[in-house]
């Protein structure tokens, strides 16, 4: 089945700096990378997909890429603000399939 | 706003209770699932239910049953509590199984099992 590797498991960066979580998935055929953010004492929200077609994806200060070849996938948050501490899930599914999840990265943003 | 409720933010069960958890959706989907939060194991899928009356165990479904006997209602039900019960459980829907998109989450419920 699916494997879901996620790095670093803690980060922190400098606030106004940029932050960068890698992901890699064992299964050539997941199509779907969700990325959720989860904030203290809520649930994950999704705040950015990818699918298997794109190789990139920017919404405001962040964006995913995908590497299908070396199955690699990544978020990027640039500009970082006090907001954006959280932990952070990565994801893949194939059509069908349930979502397997990283482990997730707690982003520590220091002002 | 599409949202997924947790009927409980926190409870507290004594050990050997029967708990129940309620998840409730009002998307219309068809699947729903149940996870519990550790720190350091990120989240770990109990069991899910891809429709009505069906279930299908996870990673992790020993301790712990579900029910869901209408669609919108996925229940998780802790026979009989432990203290290694005691966690973050989260409650998940999506689409359906052939709908390629993410999950949305509830806000949680934090049990302690005393």
């Amino acid at each position: 089945g699916e494997n879901v590797e996620q790095h670093p498991s803690t980060l922190s960066v400098q606030e106004g700096d940029s932050a960068v979580i890698k992901c890699t998935y064992s299964d050539s055929a997941s199509n779907y990378f969700p990325w959720y953010k989860q904030e203290l004492g809520k649930g994950p929200q999704l705040i950015i997909d990818i699918r298997s077609n794109v190789g990139e994806k920017k919404d405001q200060r962040i964006a995913v890429t995908l590497n299908k070849t070396a199955k690699h996938f990544s978020l990027h948050i640039t500009e970082t603000q006090p907001e954006d501490s959280a932990v952070y899930f990565c994801a893949a599914r194939r059509s069908g399939d349930k979502i397997i999840f990283g482990k997730g990265t707690r982003l520590h943003i220091l002002p | 706003d599409v949202k997924v409720t947790q009927s409980s933010r926190y409870l507290v069960k004594r050990t050997g209770e029967k708990v129940f958890l309620e998840c409730v959706q009002d998307m219309d989907h068809e699947n729903m699932f149940w996870y519990r939060q550790d720190p350091g194991l990120g989240l770990r899928l109990i069991y899910f239910s891809y429709d009505v009356k069906m279930k299908e165990k996870g990673d992790i479904p020993e301790g712990y049953s579900v029910s869901r006997e209408k669609k919108e209602r996925f229940s998780l039900i802790l026979e009989s509590a432990s203290t290694n019960q005691t966690s973050m459980y989260l409650c998940a829907s999506s689409l359906s199984a052939t709908a390629n998109y993410g999950y949305t989450f509830g806000s949680g419920t934090r049990l302690t099992v005393v």
